[in-house]
Protein backbone atom coordinates (compact mmCIF):
# COMPACT_ATOMS: atom_id res chain seq x y z
CA UNK A 1 0.00 0.00 0.00
CA UNK A 2 1.59 3.26 -1.03
CA UNK A 3 1.95 6.09 1.90
CA UNK A 4 0.03 8.49 -0.33
CA UNK A 5 -3.26 7.55 -1.74
CA UNK A 6 -5.12 9.93 -4.13
CA UNK A 7 -8.67 9.20 -5.13
CA UNK A 8 -9.87 9.62 -8.08
CA UNK A 9 -7.02 8.33 -10.70
CA UNK A 10 -8.74 9.84 -13.62
CA UNK A 11 -11.59 12.05 -13.36
CA UNK A 12 -13.84 13.91 -16.34
CA UNK A 13 -15.81 16.74 -15.49
CA UNK A 14 -18.43 18.97 -17.36
CA UNK A 15 -17.34 22.96 -17.25
CA UNK A 16 -18.70 24.77 -13.90
CA UNK A 17 -18.88 21.68 -11.79
CA UNK A 18 -17.36 21.67 -8.68
CA UNK A 19 -14.55 19.60 -8.48
CA UNK A 20 -12.58 17.66 -5.68
CA UNK A 21 -10.36 15.30 -5.40
CA UNK A 22 -9.05 13.46 -2.41
CA UNK A 23 -5.69 12.28 -1.06
CA UNK A 24 -5.47 9.76 2.36
CA UNK A 25 -1.66 9.08 3.53
CA UNK A 26 -0.93 6.38 5.79
CA UNK A 27 2.47 8.42 7.72
CA UNK A 28 2.66 11.40 10.39
CA UNK A 29 3.11 14.10 8.59
CA UNK A 30 4.62 18.21 9.08
CA UNK A 31 3.10 19.55 5.59
CA UNK A 32 1.02 18.64 2.64
CA UNK A 33 1.23 20.02 -0.88
CA UNK A 34 -1.00 19.54 -3.67
CA UNK A 35 0.54 20.35 -6.64
CA UNK A 36 -0.45 20.65 -10.81
CA UNK A 37 1.13 19.24 -13.93
CA UNK A 38 0.20 20.93 -17.42
CA UNK A 39 0.52 18.40 -20.01
CA UNK A 40 4.31 19.27 -21.13
CA UNK A 41 5.47 18.80 -17.49
CA UNK A 42 6.10 21.78 -15.41
CA UNK A 43 4.79 21.30 -12.11
CA UNK A 44 2.99 24.37 -10.09
CA UNK A 45 3.02 24.14 -6.19
CA UNK A 46 -0.41 25.09 -5.37
CA UNK A 47 -0.59 24.44 -1.34
CA UNK A 48 1.15 23.79 1.38
CA UNK A 49 -0.76 23.14 4.15
CA UNK A 50 -0.34 21.28 7.72
CA UNK A 51 -4.00 22.45 9.24
CA UNK A 52 -7.05 23.75 8.68
CA UNK A 53 -8.39 25.38 5.25
CA UNK A 54 -6.57 27.36 2.24
CA UNK A 55 -8.45 29.41 -0.31
CA UNK A 56 -6.24 30.82 -3.17
CA UNK A 57 -8.71 32.11 -6.14
CA UNK A 58 -11.38 28.79 -7.29
CA UNK A 59 -9.24 26.52 -5.37
CA UNK A 60 -9.58 25.33 -1.64
CA UNK A 61 -7.57 22.58 -0.50
CA UNK A 62 -8.41 21.45 3.12
CA UNK A 63 -6.68 18.99 5.63
CA UNK A 64 -7.49 16.89 8.49
CA UNK A 65 -4.64 15.44 10.30
CA UNK A 66 -7.11 13.26 12.94
CA UNK A 67 -7.66 11.66 9.93
CA UNK A 68 -4.48 12.04 7.70
CA UNK A 69 -6.88 13.09 4.96
CA UNK A 70 -7.04 16.03 2.40
CA UNK A 71 -9.18 17.56 -0.15
CA UNK A 72 -8.65 19.61 -3.33
CA UNK A 73 -12.19 21.51 -4.20
CA UNK A 74 -11.99 23.69 -7.38
CA UNK A 75 -14.97 25.80 -7.88
CA UNK A 76 -16.85 26.34 -11.14
CA UNK A 77 -14.31 24.47 -12.81
CA UNK A 78 -12.88 25.50 -16.27
CA UNK A 79 -11.05 23.73 -19.34
CA UNK A 80 -7.78 25.57 -18.58
CA UNK A 81 -8.12 23.26 -15.18
CA UNK A 82 -7.29 20.18 -17.04
CA UNK A 83 -4.32 19.13 -15.72
CA UNK A 84 -2.74 16.06 -13.43
CA UNK A 85 -3.02 16.92 -9.40
CA UNK A 86 -0.60 15.51 -7.11
CA UNK A 87 -0.70 15.57 -3.44
CA UNK A 88 2.64 15.46 -2.07
CA UNK A 89 3.44 14.82 1.43
CA UNK A 90 6.30 15.55 3.98
CA UNK A 91 6.36 13.20 6.58
CA UNK A 92 7.81 14.20 10.25
CA UNK A 93 11.09 11.85 9.60
CA UNK A 94 12.04 12.56 6.31
CA UNK A 95 13.10 16.45 6.53
CA UNK A 96 12.76 18.25 3.40
CA UNK A 97 11.68 15.21 1.51
CA UNK A 98 8.74 14.83 0.13
CA UNK A 99 6.20 11.34 -1.02
CA UNK A 100 4.04 11.76 -4.19
CA UNK A 101 0.77 9.97 -5.06
CA UNK A 102 0.17 9.10 -8.07
CA UNK A 103 -1.90 12.04 -9.08
CA UNK A 104 -5.12 12.35 -10.53
CA UNK A 105 -5.68 13.31 -14.43
CA UNK A 106 -8.31 16.02 -14.46
CA UNK A 107 -9.97 16.40 -17.64
CA UNK A 108 -12.71 19.75 -17.91
CA UNK A 109 -15.09 19.24 -20.65
CA UNK A 110 -16.39 22.76 -22.23
CA UNK B 1 7.25 34.95 -6.26
CA UNK B 2 9.94 31.93 -6.30
CA UNK B 3 11.15 31.21 -9.72
CA UNK B 4 12.78 27.93 -11.04
CA UNK B 5 14.62 27.61 -14.12
CA UNK B 6 15.76 24.45 -16.10
CA UNK B 7 17.84 24.06 -19.14
CA UNK B 8 17.49 22.81 -21.59
CA UNK B 9 13.51 21.91 -21.31
CA UNK B 10 14.53 19.08 -24.18
CA UNK B 11 17.67 17.16 -25.69
CA UNK B 12 18.16 14.59 -27.68
CA UNK B 13 21.20 12.62 -27.10
CA UNK B 14 23.02 9.62 -28.71
CA UNK B 15 23.76 6.62 -26.43
CA UNK B 16 27.30 6.81 -24.80
CA UNK B 17 27.50 10.90 -24.38
CA UNK B 18 26.65 12.81 -21.30
CA UNK B 19 24.09 15.60 -20.84
CA UNK B 20 24.38 18.51 -18.64
CA UNK B 21 20.79 19.59 -16.66
CA UNK B 22 20.42 23.29 -15.09
CA UNK B 23 18.42 24.33 -12.16
CA UNK B 24 18.55 27.60 -11.64
CA UNK B 25 16.50 29.79 -8.60
CA UNK B 26 16.00 33.21 -10.15
CA UNK B 27 14.96 35.15 -7.38
CA UNK B 28 16.21 33.38 -4.53
CA UNK B 29 18.48 30.89 -3.02
CA UNK B 30 18.27 27.51 -2.28
CA UNK B 31 20.10 25.79 0.30
CA UNK B 32 18.33 22.46 -0.77
CA UNK B 33 18.13 21.39 -3.99
CA UNK B 34 16.00 17.96 -5.21
CA UNK B 35 16.10 16.42 -8.54
CA UNK B 36 12.84 14.45 -9.55
CA UNK B 37 12.61 11.55 -12.63
CA UNK B 38 9.36 10.81 -13.68
CA UNK B 39 8.26 8.10 -15.84
CA UNK B 40 5.12 8.94 -18.50
CA UNK B 41 1.88 8.23 -16.32
CA UNK B 42 3.74 7.59 -13.36
CA UNK B 43 4.43 10.30 -10.45
CA UNK B 44 7.22 11.53 -9.40
CA UNK B 45 10.48 9.44 -8.41
CA UNK B 46 13.48 11.34 -5.74
CA UNK B 47 16.98 10.89 -7.46
CA UNK B 48 19.02 13.05 -5.16
CA UNK B 49 19.46 15.68 -2.87
CA UNK B 50 21.75 18.06 -3.40
CA UNK B 51 22.75 20.66 -0.54
CA UNK B 52 24.87 23.93 -1.71
CA UNK B 53 28.50 22.98 -0.85
CA UNK B 54 28.81 19.18 -0.16
CA UNK B 55 28.09 16.06 -1.53
CA UNK B 56 24.50 15.31 -3.13
CA UNK B 57 22.78 12.12 -0.89
CA UNK B 58 21.46 9.68 -3.97
CA UNK B 59 18.43 7.47 -3.20
CA UNK B 60 18.58 4.10 -2.85
CA UNK B 61 18.98 2.32 -6.64
CA UNK B 62 20.59 5.45 -8.13
CA UNK B 63 23.94 5.25 -9.46
CA UNK B 64 25.67 8.20 -8.18
CA UNK B 65 28.35 7.64 -11.04
CA UNK B 66 26.28 7.79 -13.53
CA UNK B 67 23.84 10.88 -12.29
CA UNK B 68 26.46 13.19 -11.24
CA UNK B 69 24.76 15.94 -9.29
CA UNK B 70 26.50 19.77 -8.91
CA UNK B 71 25.16 22.56 -6.30
CA UNK B 72 28.17 24.44 -6.65
CA UNK B 73 26.22 27.82 -5.63
CA UNK B 74 23.25 29.05 -3.71
CA UNK B 75 20.89 29.50 -7.24
CA UNK B 76 22.15 26.59 -9.09
CA UNK B 77 22.77 23.05 -9.39
CA UNK B 78 23.43 20.44 -12.32
CA UNK B 79 22.55 17.01 -13.18
CA UNK B 80 24.93 15.15 -15.69
CA UNK B 81 23.88 12.03 -17.04
CA UNK B 82 27.22 10.03 -18.00
CA UNK B 83 27.36 7.65 -21.15
CA UNK B 84 23.57 8.10 -21.76
CA UNK B 85 21.54 4.96 -22.98
CA UNK B 86 17.76 4.61 -24.13
CA UNK B 87 16.35 3.60 -20.91
CA UNK B 88 17.49 7.14 -19.56
CA UNK B 89 15.33 8.46 -21.17
CA UNK B 90 12.70 10.55 -18.87
CA UNK B 91 11.48 13.79 -17.82
CA UNK B 92 13.91 15.33 -15.04
CA UNK B 93 12.47 18.04 -12.27
CA UNK B 94 14.18 19.76 -9.81
CA UNK B 95 13.18 21.49 -7.36
CA UNK B 96 14.53 23.71 -5.10
CA UNK B 97 13.87 25.01 -0.91
CA UNK B 98 14.94 28.42 -0.35
CA UNK B 99 17.21 29.61 2.36
CA UNK B 100 17.13 31.62 5.05
CA UNK B 101 13.45 31.60 5.93
CA UNK B 102 11.86 30.04 8.96
CA UNK B 103 8.85 28.22 10.41
CA UNK B 104 6.86 25.99 7.91
CA UNK B 105 7.68 28.35 4.80
CA UNK B 106 11.27 26.66 5.07
CA UNK B 107 10.09 23.73 3.70
CA UNK B 108 8.17 25.44 0.61
CA UNK B 109 9.47 24.12 -2.33
CA UNK B 110 9.39 25.35 -5.72
CA UNK B 111 9.87 23.26 -9.03
CA UNK B 112 11.21 23.58 -12.23
CA UNK B 113 9.87 22.99 -15.25
CA UNK B 114 11.28 20.22 -15.92
CA UNK B 115 13.44 18.58 -19.03
CA UNK B 116 12.65 16.01 -21.44
CA UNK B 117 15.40 13.60 -22.42
CA UNK B 118 15.57 11.45 -25.30
CA UNK B 119 18.09 9.07 -25.83
CA UNK B 120 18.99 7.55 -29.40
Amino acid sequence: KNEVEQSPQNLTAQEGEFITINCSYSVGISALHWLQQHPGGGIVSLFMLSSGKKKHGRLIATINIQEKHSSLHITASHPRDSAVYICAVRSVTSGSRLTFGEGTQLTVNP
Amino acid sequence: GAVVSQHPSRVICKSGTSVKIECRSLDFQATTMFWYRQFPKKSLMLMATSNEGSKATYEQGVEKDKFLINHASLTLSTLTVTSAHPEDSSFYICSARRAGTSGGASYEQYFGPGTRLTVT
